[in-house]
């Protein structure tokens, strides 16, 4: 199975750009998701990563490395609703289940 | 409007009592998903419908059933809950299970076992 690192925890100032990093090892790699959760509610879809590279959508973007097992999420220009738990999921192909494994979460605290 | 339906929001059971927790969807997608998660863990995935196949995790404990009697619903039943059977579950669902499809979740039903 999959093995997902993330930060337990962070912290930010609104208005400032913070990294949610999340490392991963995985026999085949087929995608990773991020997702935001806000204390007591469901996950919510953020982004979608396959290939390589950099993936902008808004003030959130997210970058994967495959052959780093690596991505982070970049939130720019933080509001104070962006404290949330921000949960990596990684998806392998190995037993044809394509289901996403998903990480402890990153539990980010905005503050002014 | 609503598209991934948990009710109730939060249940209560007596230990050993069964209980039965629903989910329904207006997506009409394929693929149906009962995660538990406990405090400040990631979801833990029990089993999944794709269209009427169940496929259980090899770690699910024998406790856990589901049924899928149609398209848009999903259920969870807890045959005989322990304390360590409280968290909250998260029913969720994906158009299909590979290439981009992401999974849409309901807003989960909160269980306490006392």
């Amino acid at each position: 199975g999959q093995n997902i690192d993330q930060p337990t925890e962070m912290t930010a100032t609104e208005g400032a750009i913070v990294q949610i990093n999340c490392t991963y090892q995985t026999s085949g790699f087929n995608g990773l998701f991020w997702y935001q959760q806000h204390a007591g509610e469901a996950p919510t879809f953020l982004s979608y990563n396959v290939l390589d590279g950099l993936e902008e959508k808004g003030r959130f973007s997210s970058f994967l490395s495959r052959s780093k097992g690596y991505s982070y999420l970049l939130l720019k220009e933080l509001q104070m609703k962006d404290s949330a738990s921000y949960l990596c999921a990684v998806r392998d192909r190995g037993g044809g289940s394509y289901i996403p494994t998903f990480g402890r979460g990153t539990s980010l605290i905005v503050h002014p | 409007d609503a598209m991934v339906i948990q009710n109730p929001r939060y249940q209560v059971t007596q230990f050993g009592k069964p209980v039965t927790l629903s989910c329904s969807q207006t997506l009409n997608h394929n693929v149906m998903y009962w995660y538990q998660q406990k405090s400040s863990q990631a979801p833990k995935l029990l089993f999944h419908y794709y269209d009427k196949d169940f496929n259980n995790e090899a770690d699910t404990p024998d406790n856990f059933q589901s049924r899928r009697p149609n398209t848009s619903f999903c259920f969870l039943d807890i045959r005989s809950p322990g304390l360590g059977d409280a968290a909250m579950y998260l029913c969720a669902t994906s158009r299909d299970r590979g290439q981009s499809n992401e999974q849409y979740f309901g807003p989960g039903t909160r269980l306490t076992v006392t």
